[in-house]
């Protein structure tokens, strides 16, 4: 039963414009989110996240945006950039509890200049 | 500097033998992951540790054991019980402090030849 889901595989943006990568899930204990970026043969590095207390959060290009009663996330990049092509992982906590990272598919962005 | 370090960065093993996979961090976290990741599956959890001499299976654990006898480390062995061992694995590090995130290796890339 997959719990965390990325339910576009891939998604093509030009440059310039705003990247927006789609996370849903299903289990209303999660209270911590993240956003990894993954290259190939690479391991994950830290992007954004957010707590359940928040609806939002900002760092420089990347935002995330939390919609608990939907169980929906999202991270939005603006302006995405060619150096933004990668895998992008949503991963989801409960940091109550045990700390257990659940992670999603991922989706695969692709900037093109 | 503090990180996390798996090797070897390409293993290669026999059908039927068992091989052990080297994750060492220095970041003083009392909680490490283990991940695979196969083509369109995403990053699934094998097995975790919440602190030192305590381990949780995952949500594919056969075939897998490990042991958390130091903090710095928790190695993985994949047994000849495992049916599927070629796939990229992730082993991950975080503080037992909420809302912080996971620390990820650079990876193994097991191939069973």
């Amino acid at each position: 039963d997959q719990q965390v889901k990325q339910n576009s595989p891939s998604l093509s943006v030009q440059e310039g414009r705003i990247s927006i990568l789609n996370c849903d899930y299903t289990n209303s204990m999660f209270d911590y989110f993240l956003w990894y970026k993954k290259y190939p043969a690479e391991g994950p590095t830290f992007l954004i996240s957010i707590s359940s207390i928040k609806d939002k959060n900002e760092d420089g290009r990347f935002t995330v945006f939390l919609n608990k009663s939907a169980k929906h996330l999202s991270l939005h990049i603006v302006p995405s950039q060619p150096g933004d092509s990668a895998v992008y992982f949503c991963a989801a906590s409960n940091e109550g509890s045990n700390y257990k990272l659940t992670f999603g598919k991922g989706t695969l962005l692709t900037v093109n200049p | 500097d503090g990180g996390i370090t798996q090797s070897p960065k390409y293993l290669f093993r026999k059908e039927g033998q068992n091989v052990t996979l080297s994750c060492e961090q220095n970041l003083n976290h009392d909680a490490m992951y283990w991940y695979r990741q196969d083509p369109g599956q995403g990053l699934r959890l094998i097995y975790y540790s919440q602190i030192v001499n305590d381990f949780q299976k995952g949500d594919i654990a056969e075939g897998y054991s490990v042991s958390r006898e130091k903090k710095e480390s928790f190695p993985l062995t994949v047994t000849s019980a495992q049916k599927n061992p070629t796939a990229f694995y992730l082993c991950a590090s975080k503080a037992r402090v909420m809302n912080t995130e996971a620390f990820f290796g650079q990876g193994t890339r097991l191939t069973v030849v």
